[in-house]
């Protein structure tokens, strides 16, 4: 498609459970990123791949946080055992092979955790 | 270290007065810079980028950025706002293979 989606637009969970989400890239796309927003100011990069390979994973905190972009399916953001702290909104971005830079973002998962 | 400062965390202008945005970065090589704005639940939208060239850069919705080097600056304005700008504006500046953004501005336009 033409724009990155994500799904689903909220997402509540119970402290300690799990949560996933989801992204489906720009098609073309072979960049994906994730970044976490909280409080509705800071950016935290989390996590990039390059198609299937993780690019970038110095942001994601390893012990709770998994990410996957297999072929042919919508890459996915997992949070193990979730914490208050995980509160946040989730946006994924997308971007082309040669212009990594030129990233097109989704319109973000808030995920809630209570 | 590569950072983006973005000083006014709250902007308040009247509706058709002029507007400015403040970001300041630090980065070692030549930036790769953009503004990006952030409607009440909704997602990031491109406003406008600096990759070389023109210093001066023009945007969608009659936004433009100067990029000043010596300054370290690249700030985001507009000649006459309207009630609809009234969002979260973030500056960004591609880091190491990944955004490096400001903390924000959140703007308000009164009537």
């Amino acid at each position: 498609g033409e724009e990155v989606a994500q799904t689903p637009k909220h997402l509540v969970r119970g402290e300690g459970q799990k949560a996933k989400l989801y992204c489906a890239p720009i098609k073309g796309h072979s960049y994906v990123f994730w970044y976490q927003q909280v409080l509705k100011n800071e950016f935290k990069f989390l996590i990039s791949f390059q198609n299937e390979n993780v690019f970038d994973e110095t942001g994601m905190p390893k012990e709770r946080f998994s990410a996957k972009c297999l072929p042919n399916s919508p890459c996915s953001l997992e949070i193990q055992a979730t914490k208050l702290e995980d509160s946040a909104v989730y946006f994924c971005a997308s971007s082309q092979y040669d212009r990594g830079y030129e990233q097109y973002f989704g319109p973000g998962t808030r995920l809630t955790v209570t | 270290a590569q950072s983006v400062t973005q000083p006014d965390i709250h902007i308040t202008v009247s509706e058709g007065a002029s507007l400015e945005l403040r970001c300041n970065y630090s980065y070692g090589a030549t930036p790769y810079l953009f503004w990006y704005v952030q409607s009440p639940g909704q997602g990031l939208q491109l406003l406008l980028k600096y990759f070389s060239g023109d210093t001066l850069v023009q945007g969608i919705k009659g936004f433009e950025a100067e990029f000043k080097r010596s300054q370290s600056s690249f700030n985001l304005r507009k000649p006459s706002v309207h009630w609809s700008d009234a969002a979260e504006y973030f500056c960004a500046v591609w880091g190491t293979y990944k955004y490096i953004f400001g903390t924000g501005t959140r703007l308000k336009v009164l009537a």
